[in-house]
């Protein structure tokens, strides 16, 4: 039982490229979430889904886009990268918004 | 803005001491939780106190939720050097579909 795994673990990109962060789950839970932790900002929802085929924005949600096609996975694509996206990103998964959220490791990106 | 926002940002204190965060938010909520992040790890969940809950304890937490002045606080009894970290509230706004964390304490136990 893996919990939340993330991959990649760091990643350094040009700005312009593009790139999917994975996330996956083994716990069958409905809720997932994308976050992005800042120095002295905290974490900050990205987007999020309340189950399979279900999407919605949080908080910073431009120049990120995500789907969620099975229970599982739940991808974050930057479509083109800017400086302003390096920032360490965390998934997380739970039976609902009300319930503990289990985070996976994160995955630290630099963008030039 | 941050529906969440902890203070103080940064506590040092010394091992053996308690500790003592706070957490006020804007709009009511369901249900309250705070988590724990060491350094360069993820988060994990410590507690989570119900909007009809007063106050509640797990081994040397304790944590108290006062929806009059939509605040709550965490205590870390007799700490340890293993406690120092960065603690995070994180609300569930009513009407909402989003858990939104704060800003976070930071929180260092001298030896």
């Amino acid at each position: 039982n893996a919990g939340v795994t993330q991959t990649p673990k760091f990643q350094v990109l040009k700005t312009g490229q593009s790139m999917t962060l994975q996330c996956a789950q083994d716990m069958n839970h409905e809720y997932m979430s994308w976050y992005r932790q800042d120095p002295g900002m905290g974490l900050r929802l990205i987007h999020y889904s309340v189950g399979a085929g279900i999407t919605d924005q949080g908080e910073v949600p431009n120049g990120y886009n995500v789907s969620r096609s099975t229970t599982e996975d739940f991808p974050l694509r930057l479509l083109s990268a800017a400086p302003s996206q390096t920032s360490v990103y965390f998934c997380a998964a739970s039976p609902g918004r009300i319930y503990e959220q289990y985070f996976g490791p994160g995955t630290r990106l630099t963008v030039t | 803005s941050q529906q969440g926002e902890e203070d103080p940002q940064a506590l040092s204190i010394q091992e053996g001491e308690n500790a003592t965060m706070n957490c006020s938010y804007k709009t009511s909520i369901n249900n309250l939780q705070w988590y724990r992040q060491n350094s360069g790890r993820g988060l994990v969940h410590l507690i989570l106190i119900r909007s009809n809950e007063r106050e509640k304890h797990s081994g040397r937490l304790r944590v108290t939720l006062d929806t009059s002045k939509k605040s709550s606080s965490l205590l870390i009894t007799a700490s340890r050097a293993a406690d120092t970290a960065s603690y995070f509230c994180a609300t569930d706004p009513q009407g909402a579909q989003k858990l939104v964390f704060g800003q976070g304490t930071r929180l260092t136990i001298n030896p």
